[in-house]
């Protein structure tokens, strides 16, 4: 079992243009889940997503950030007209079903982000 | 919505020694607390969870005990070693809605020779 993967593992991108992060669930699980760590903090929940359809987006800024996870391929969190600020971690995690004891988040090794 | 809080930031132990981690919840409906490892440049790997139906659970050298009338949950690591040291996360979440995490601000613990 591969595991949660993400890709790339690091992105320089400079101010204005578009990030893209790709995460592809650990084999059998349709629940995937994006988190924001900023450098020395915890992680922050952005958007809770399953199979074409977006469950949960409470933590995604207003603007510039969207997520999707088509019926093919990886989910996509895609950042336009990236900010300094924008810089972190992106976290993927993915479950079977709902995060609880018998469904836990598997993480993958994120995406540093890095706006020049 | 919900909000955790972790103390201490920091902790450092000799080899051997016990070390303790505690969290504070606010949303009396989270019934479900996981505690995350992380170590430098990784990704945070679950270490123990524990449900609101249960006041502890142990496994090996890591236990967690939950008092829901007081709101908080702790991570108790006995016999410390060197490969314990790591940025430890405690989380919550009510998983009867939605299935997002609150996670605590981390602590980074060091274990010394």
């Amino acid at each position: 079992n591969a595991g949660v993967m993400q890709n790339p593992r690091h992105l320089v991108r400079r101010r204005g243009q578009e990030a893209r992060l790709r995460c592809s669930p650990m084999k059998g699980h349709s629940h995937v889940y994006w988190y924001r760590q900023l450098p020395e903090e915890g992680l922050k929940f952005m958007v809770y997503l399953q199979k074409e359809n977006i469950i949960d987006e409470s933590g995604m800024p207003k603007e510039r950030f969207s997520a999707e996870f088509p019926k093919e391929g990886p989910s996509i969190l895609r950042i336009q007209q990236v900010v300094r600020g924008d810089s972190a971690a992106y976290f993927c995690a993915s479950s079977a079903g709902t995060g609880g004891k018998n469904s836990p988040l598997h993480f993958g090794n994120g995406t540093r982000l890095t706006v020049t | 919505g919900e909000n955790v809080e972790q103390h201490p930031s920091t902790l450092s132990v000799q080899e051997g020694d016990s070390a303790v981690i505690k969290c504070t919840y606010s949303d009396s409906a989270s019934n479900y607390f996981p505690w995350y490892k992380q170590e430098l440049g990784k990704r945070p790997q679950l270490i123990i969870d524990i449900r609101s139906n249960v006041g502890e659970k142990k496994d090996q050298r890591i236990a967690v005990t939950l008092n829901k009338t007081a709101k908080h949950f702790s991570l108790h690591i006995t016999e410390t070693q060197p490969e314990d040291s790591a940025v430890y996360f405690c989380a919550a979440s009510n998983t009867g809605t939605a299935s997002k995490l609150t996670f605590g601000t981390g602590t980074r613990l060091q274990v010394t020779l």
